[in-house]
């Protein structure tokens, strides 16, 4: 069975552009969830998407967007970049049932300049 | 979600068993204790997770003391491609409470050496 796939796994932007992030979860997976990563902050809970709808939201921007297709692959969207969005972006997936196991992508390493 | 607590770091060496504690001494009746390990610069991977019962699995071994305020993970038999961080994390039960979002800490760096 495939495991999660996020694409791009690079990724250099400059400040004040936009930059979208794919995911695609394990089959049969319907919660995509999506992390970022610092040296600073650690690993924090950016959003989850579950049947195409938002169901948990982090402490993150509003320039911090994101979206589920109906095959339940994932995109997320950050607009108006900052030096500080430099991160490792980590999406996983699960059946999203009660505490179902989240299984995690390699991620997407965004640099931004 | 309960706090966990876990030492910064730990060195093992290899053939030998690995021993990582976590203390969760606020874990509400409900809550499930969850491991993850993160090897440098990749996604963190899925280990195992347990309730109240020891737990066993291809991988690792869980044990939750009795009044469930600290667990261990223990890998049998580390190696050198068991060198990674690896957190301990207890997950909210309640659906209202975002049971979907996993919050890590800043984890265990366990140094396997030769």
């Amino acid at each position: 069975k495939a495991g999660v796939t996020q694409t791009p796994r690079y990724l250099i932007k400059t400040r004040g552009q936009q930059v979208t992030l794919s995911c695609s979860p394990i089959s049969g997976h319907r919660s995509v969830s999506w992390y970022q990563q610092t040296p600073g902050q650690g690993l924090q809970f950016l959003f989850e998407y579950f049947s195409e709808t938002q169901r948990n939201k982090g402490n993150f921007p509003g320039r911090f967007s994101g979206r589920q297709f109906s095959n339940s692959r994932s995109e997320m969207n950050v607009s108006t970049l900052e030096l500080g969005d430099s991160a490792l972006y980590l999406c996983a997936s699960s059946f999203g049932g009660y505490q179902e196991t989240q299984y995690f992508g390699p991620g997407t390493r965004l640099l931004v300049l | 979600d309960a706090k966990t607590t876990q030492p910064p770091s730990m060195d093992c060496a290899e053939g030998r068993a690995a021993n990582l504690p976590c203390n969760h001494s606020t874990i509400s009746g409900n809550e499930y204790v969850y491991w993850y390990r993160q090897i440098h610069s990749q996604g963190p991977q899925y280990i195992i997770h347990g309730l109240k019962n020891n737990e066993t699995n291809e991988m690792a071994s869980l044990i939750i003391t009795e009044d469930r305020k600290s667990s261990t993970l223990i890998l049998p038999h580390a190696t050198l491609r068991d060198t990674a961080v690896y957190y301990c994390i207890v997950r909210a039960a309640m659906m209202n409470s975002g049971y979907s979002t996993l919050t890590f800490g800043k984890g265990t760096m366990l140094l396997v050496s030769p």
